[in-house]
């Protein structure tokens, strides 16, 4: 079936340093690529989207990049902070409907002080 | 403020027993979601609905059920078919025909 993989599982960053999260994607009809994060007993919330009609985005100190050719997409949080610590997730869907969309199985973010 | 609202936050349920969880929006959104998050795994969809009175099963959907009698509630029954019921159970809705998703915070269901 279709699906999505994340990698690393686990990242441990010194504050104030960069970290990037990578995803890869199966469905070449996948044309919406949004990212979660999701903080300690709560639920995921969108940080940042991209569709396949762009090749980057970026929002302050966070950025998406997209490579429809190769089905990767990656996530880019510069300057890091401690807020930015928790567990990310990339996913894959048709921008259409929500309920085809696939989720990574997360990035679990650490920020060194 | 809008927003998704899932109750309760944290429930025991013994083998057996069937629970309900409660989940309510405000935000006006024809869809809605149901979705089981377990550790180190991503996040998997167990129901969904487009529209009042209409509901798909999703990816995970043995031993649930669910209703969509108001637009705005989408309650979550883990019946005692389920086999592995333990985990934490996210709603979330969005607007129809978009990819955006709007999560509540979350209930996490043990069973003793």
């Amino acid at each position: 079936g279709e699906n999505v993989e994340q990698h690393p599982s686990t990242l441990s960053v010194q504050e104030g340093d960069s970290a990037v999260i990578k995803c890869t994607y199966s469905d070449s009809a996948s044309n919406y690529f949004p990212w979660y994060k999701q903080e300690l007993g709560k639920g995921p919330q969108l940080i940042i989207d991209i569709r396949s009609n762009v090749g980057e985005k970026k929002d302050q100190r966070i950025a998406v990049t997209l490579n429809k050719t190769a089905k990767h997409f990656s996530l880019h949080i510069t300057e890091t902070q401690p807020e930015d610590s928790a567990v990310y997730f990339c996913a894959a869907s048709s921008y259409s409907s929500a309920s085809k969309i696939i989720f990574g199985s997360g990035t679990r973010l650490s920020i060194r002080p | 403020d809008g927003g998704i609202t899932q109750s309760p936050k944290y429930l025991f349920r013994k083998e057996g027993q069937n629970v309900t969880l409660s989940c309510e929006q405000n935000l006006n959104h024809d869809a809605m979601y149901w979705y089981r998050q377990d550790p180190g795994q991503g996040l998997r969809l167990i129901y969904y609905s487009q529209i009042v009175n209409d509901f798909q099963k999703g990816d995970i959907a043995e031993g649930y059920s669910v209703s969509r009698e108001k637009k705005e509630s989408f309650p979550l029954t883990v019946t005692s078919a389920q086999k592995n019921p333990t985990a934490f159970y996210l709603c979330a809705s969005s607007k129809q025909y978009t990819g955006e998703l709007f999560f509540g915070e979350g209930s996490r269901l043990t069973v003793l």
